[in-house]
């Protein structure tokens, strides 16, 4: 079945660094863009950042804009996320979600229709 | 950035009621208005696209509408399964948004 597969979170101090991981299974991952969305705890829903299908293009939150870099190996069915010079404010749940593509979009404007379980970052000293 | 708000934050509503959500974008988005529900504990799970289609495997229970700016998921009939947060998303610009959700619990 279509498999979103997170991992790569755990405990780091202010101004470290992490790399998260994200590997698709069930679906032809080279076809799609991809997203991370975050949730503070307690708090709601935060776009990060999308890659496209092909690395052509990528958008990133103001939030994390110069510290954070998307990539993906499509051979490997794979996306990851460079976390550096993280912050308190960084701590949250990380979900990789499938831009859904074909018939749920509008031209390349398109919702998330597959999101993994997510994996946990917590910037502390 | 387009601003999105939902009201309203919490909605009590017995089992087999109908509940009505709904959701602000500060411009226009188009019908490129998006709804999830988040159960604790779980990933999101998207409802509705297009601001009123229903994905894949969604139940006709839920619907979605649109007027301007201004969207609103109605759940016709409220299940068990049904109790958990809602957020709206607009994905017609970048950043993309969301609202900060609905929680609807049992009366």
């Amino acid at each position: 079945q279509v498999q979103l597969v997170e991992s790569g979170g755990g405990v780091v101090q202010p101004g470290g660094s992490l790399k998260l991981s994200c590997v698709g299974s069930g679906f032809s991952f080279s076809g799609f863009g991809m997203h991370w969305v975050r949730q503070a705890p307690g708090k709601g829903l935060e776009w990060v950042a999308l890659l496209w299908y092909d690395g052509s293009s990528k958008y990133y939150a103001d939030s994390v804009k110069g510290r954070f870099t998307i990539s993906r190996d499509n051979f490997k069915s794979t996306l990851s996320l460079q976390m550096n010079s993280l912050r308190a404010e960084d701590t949250a749940v990380y979900y990789c979600a499938r831009d859904s593509g074909g018939g749920y979009c509008s031209g390349n404007n398109c919702p998330m229709d597959v999101w993994g379980k997510g994996t946990t970052v917590i910037v502390s000293s | 950035e387009i601003v999105m708000t939902q009201s309203p934050a919490t909605l009590s509503v017995s089992p087999g009621e109908r509940a009505t959500l709904s959701c602000r974008a500060s411009q226009s988005v188009s019908n490129n208005l998006a709804w999830y529900q988040q159960k604790p504990g779980q990933a999101p799970r998207l409802l509705i696209y297009g601001a009123s289609t229903r994905a894949t495997g969604i139940p006709a229970r839920f619907s979605g509408s649109a007027s301007g700016t201004d969207f609103t998921l109605t759940i016709s009939s409220l299940q068990s399964e049904d109790f958990a947060l809602y957020y709206c998303q607009q994905y017609v610009t970048w950043p993309r948004t969301f609202g900060p959700g609905t929680t609807v619990d049992i009366k």
